[in-house]
């Protein structure tokens, strides 16, 4: 079945640092891909999506590049700042289906 | 994007009790969705309610434990019933908004968190 593995957290990084979370998918055809952040105490929000191989999503500093070849979507920000600690959920949309199916999610933790 | 909201925000419960959650959509949706985010786990659907008809329940989930009503396009109801202290989770709401080309994004509302003693 479809399903979405991210990498292990917790992760802690320092302000500034550059930051890659790792996901990778297993699916058939052509899925959705998204990510979502959960702030300490809030709801989720979509942080960015792709919806075809090669589409880069990008939102408030972070990309993620869909990669057919590797089944990944991994997310990058180039320079973290603290109010980006935050749990970060990889997600995929099965082609031709409505729901989701999330990662595990990574907790981010950015010190000053 | 839709704007969500859910009532209530927090609950803590006795076992064996029911609870009703409200989930409400400020457009019209034909899809809405309730997952469950168990406590540091990552979120499961639980089932997805079309207007109209009845909703349709993933694997491990079943309609007398968590029946939904969707009366209108805008508003929906998860009720947790006879609960125990495994069903404390955060319980969330979500709404399909189509982008056109048979693209769609899914938003969130903003959860109830539930404990069960």
């Amino acid at each position: 079945g479809d399903s979405v593995t991210q990498m292990e957290g917790p992760v802690t990084l320092s302000e500034e640092a550059f930051l890659t979370i790792n996901c990778t998918y297993t699916a058939t055809g052509y899925p959705s891909l998204f990510w979502y952040v959960q702030y300490p105490g809030e709801g989720l929000q979509l942080l960015l999506k792709a919806t075809k191989a090669d589409d880069k999503g990008s939102n408030k500093g972070f990309e993620a590049t869909y990669r057919k070849e590797t089944t990944s979507f991994h997310l990058e920000k180039g320079s973290v700042q603290v109010s980006d600690s935050a749990v970060y959920f990889c997600a995929l949309r099965p082609q031709g289906a409505q729901k989701l199916v999330f990662g595990q999610g990574t907790r981010l933790t950015i010190n000053p | 994007s839709a704007v969500i909201s859910q009532k209530p925000s927090r609950d803590i419960c006795q076992r064996g009790t029911s609870l009703t959650i409200q989930c409400q959509v400020d457009s019209q949706v034909t899809m809405m969705f309730w997952y469950r985010q168990q406590p540091g786990q990552s979120l499961t659907l639980i089932a997805t309610a079309n207007q109209g008809s009845e909703a349709t329940y993933e694997s491990g989930f079943v309609i007398d434990k968590f029946p939904i009503s969707r009366p209108n396009l805008t508003f929906s109801t998860l009720t947790v019933s006879n609960m125990s202290p495994e069903d404390s989770s955060i319980y969330l709401c979500s709404v399909d908004q189509g982008l056109g080309l048979g693209i769609y994004e899914q938003y969130f509302g903003p959860g109830t968190r539930l404990t069960v003693t």
